[in-house]
């Protein structure tokens, strides 16, 4: 089964709209949640993490998560998106591979395009 | 913050050759690495994990003899496609987790690579 779903693959906003990009998490894994951000033809940025603590969790340019457990998701919000906000955002989640050891494995990405 | 140096970003090889791509942490220990690979519009694949001083675990369906991985030092990893082909182009991105730490992946910033 798939440790980390992200369910919109493309998400069109306008410039200055609020977005939300949906992830949910299988419940068999780890809670150690990440979302990252992918520019064209460069790695991946950090923009927040969930360990432990407050459910609400804030990060770089803006952007914050919350996760929930009930509903196995950590969608990522951001109340006024700019044209700089076009990349591919991916979910991850650490998961012990068949070695024992720890992996990040990722969602299939959501291409968020501003529009102006 | 912590910094993961890729080389090279690209590189063009005809069909046959060998090609080493190197992953250097600039600013801190990793004691483990991890290579993706990430085809167009896809998410990141994990194809290997690496730790320092010992052999690298790979992942299900990934040709160790092929990705060859080494891990020589606490600062450096390499990935070597041996006898490339056409199939093995794609993009290549590595990740350093810190000796200490919660939790934080770092990632390079990715190797296109050709094979012509």
């Amino acid at each position: 089964a798939q440790s980390v779903t992200q369910l919109d693959s493309q998400v069109p906003v306008f410039e200055e709209a609020p977005v939300e990009l949906r992830c949910n998490y299988s419940s068999s894994v780890s809670v150690y949640l990440f979302w990252y951000v992918q520019y064209p033809n460069q790695g991946l940025q950090l923009l927040l993490k969930y360990l432990s603590g407050s459910t609400l969790v804030k990060g770089i340019n803006g952007f914050e998560a919350e996760f929930n457990k009930s509903q196995t998701s950590f969608h990522l919000r951001k109340p006024s998106v700019h044209i700089s906000d076009t990349a591919e955002y991916f979910c991850a989640v650490i998961e012990r591979s068949n070695f024992g050891n720890e992996k990040l494995t990722f969602g299939t990405g959501t291409r968020l395009t501003i529009i102006p | 913050g912590a910094v993961v140096s890729q080389h090279p970003s690209r590189v063009i090889c005809k069909s046959g050759t060998s090609v080493k791509i190197e992953c250097r942490s600039l600013d801190f220990q990793a004691t483990t690495m991890f290579w993706y690979r990430q085809f167009p519009k896809q998410s990141l694949m994990l194809m290997a994990t690496s730790n320092e001083g010992s052999k690298a675990t790979y992942e299900q369906g990934v040709e160790k003899d092929k990705f060859l991985i080494n891990h020589a030092s606490l600062t450096l990893s390499t990935l070597t496609v041996t006898s490339a082909h056409p199939e093995d182009s794609s993009f290549y991105i590595c990740s350093a987790r810190p000796v200490t730490g919660n939790y934080g992946y770092t990632f390079g910033s990715g190797t296109r690579l050709t094979v012509v």
